[in-house]
C-alpha cells in the first residue's frame, strides 16, 4: 500500500538559511498534517490543511509557512534557520470519514549549524 | 486542553513476558480516538492500535491489547509474549473525534527496552 512521502529524508542547513520540506500524502487522502520532534521529545502539531485550506495551526514558528497544492501535496517552507529548529520533521495524512487515525511517513531529519 | 500523561519514561521486559504501559489523559469531550504509537531506533512513526471512545470493548492487534476505562480515563497498553523487535519508544496518543482535521496530542513516551 502507498504510504506518506517525504523528502528529503536529510537536511543540513547553516544558521540563517532557508528550508522547504515537501510532503506527498496518501492518495485519496484529503488532510495533511505537520509535526516537529525535537531530540528526545515528543511530536509537537505545527500545522494541518483540509482539501488545500489550512484548517489548524499550532507552535509554529512565524519564521515558517506552509501550503497546500492543487495536487494535495504539502510544502512546509522555513526561513531565517536557528540550531534550536535542528528536528525531525513528520508529514502526516488521513481521509476525512476513516477511523481517526493519521499515517505518518518517514521524517525529514533537518539539522542546522 | 487535553493532556495525554505517560508515567513512566523507560521500562525493561523479559522476552516473552508480557508488559503494560501505562497512559491516562484528560479531555472534556465524549468522542474521540485514543491510539498507541511505536518509535523504533528508525524513528518512524508506526500506529500499533487505535480505541473509539464510544466502543465499549477493547481494542486487539495481535500481541497487542489496551485496557480503555473511559470514566478513569485510562488506556493502558499490554504486550504480551515481548520480542526483540518491540524495543522501541511507545506514544500514547489522543485526537479529538469532531472534526476532520484535527490534531494528534502526544504523550512524552514510553521506553521500552526487552531483555533477550
Amino acid at each position: 500500500a502507498a504510504g506518506v512521502i517525504q523528502s528529503p529524508r536529510h537536511l543540513i542547513k547553516e544558521k540563517r538559511e532557508t528550508a522547504t520540506l515537501k510532503c506527498y500524502p496518501i492518495p485519496r487522502h484529503d488532510t495533511v498534517y505537520w509535526y516537529q520532534q525535537g531530540p528526545g521529545q515528543d511530536p509537537q502539531f505545527l500545522i494541518s490543511f483540509y482539501e488545500k485550506m489550512q484548517s489548524d495551526k499550532g507552535s509554529i514558528p512565524d519564521r515558517f509557512s506552509a501550503q497546500q497544492f492543487s495536487d494535495y501535496h504539502s510544502e512546509l517552507n522555513m526561513s531565517s534557520l536557528e540550531l534550536g529548529d535542528s528536528a525531525l520533521y513528520f508529514c502526516a495524512s488521513s481521509k476525512w470519514g476513516g477511523l481517526g487515525e493519521q499515517y505518518f511517513g518517514p521524517g525529514t531529519r533537518l539539522t542546522v549549524t | 486542553a487535553q493532556t495525554v500523561t505517560q508515567s513512566q519514561p523507560e521500562m525493561s521486559v523479559q522476552e516473552a513476558e508480557t508488559v503494560t504501559l501505562s497512559c491516562t489523559y484528560d479531555t472534556s469531550e465524549s468522542d474521540y480516538y485514543l491510539f498507541w504509537y511505536k518509535q523504533p531506533p528508525s524513528r518512524q512513526m508506526i500506529l500499533v492500535i487505535r480505541q473509539e471512545a464510544y466502543k465499549q470493548q477493547n481494542a486487539t492487534e495481535n500481541r497487542f491489547s489496551v485496557n480503555f476505562q473511559k470514566a478513569a480515563k485510562s488506556f493502558s497498553l499490554k504486550i504480551s509474549d515481548s520480542q526483540l523487535g518491540d524495543a522501541a519508544m511507545y506514544f500514547c496518543a489522543y485526537r479529538w473525534g469532531m472534526n476532520r482535521d484535527d490534531k494528534i496530542i502526544f504523550g512524552k513516551g514510553t521506553r521500552l527496552h526487552i531483555l533477550p
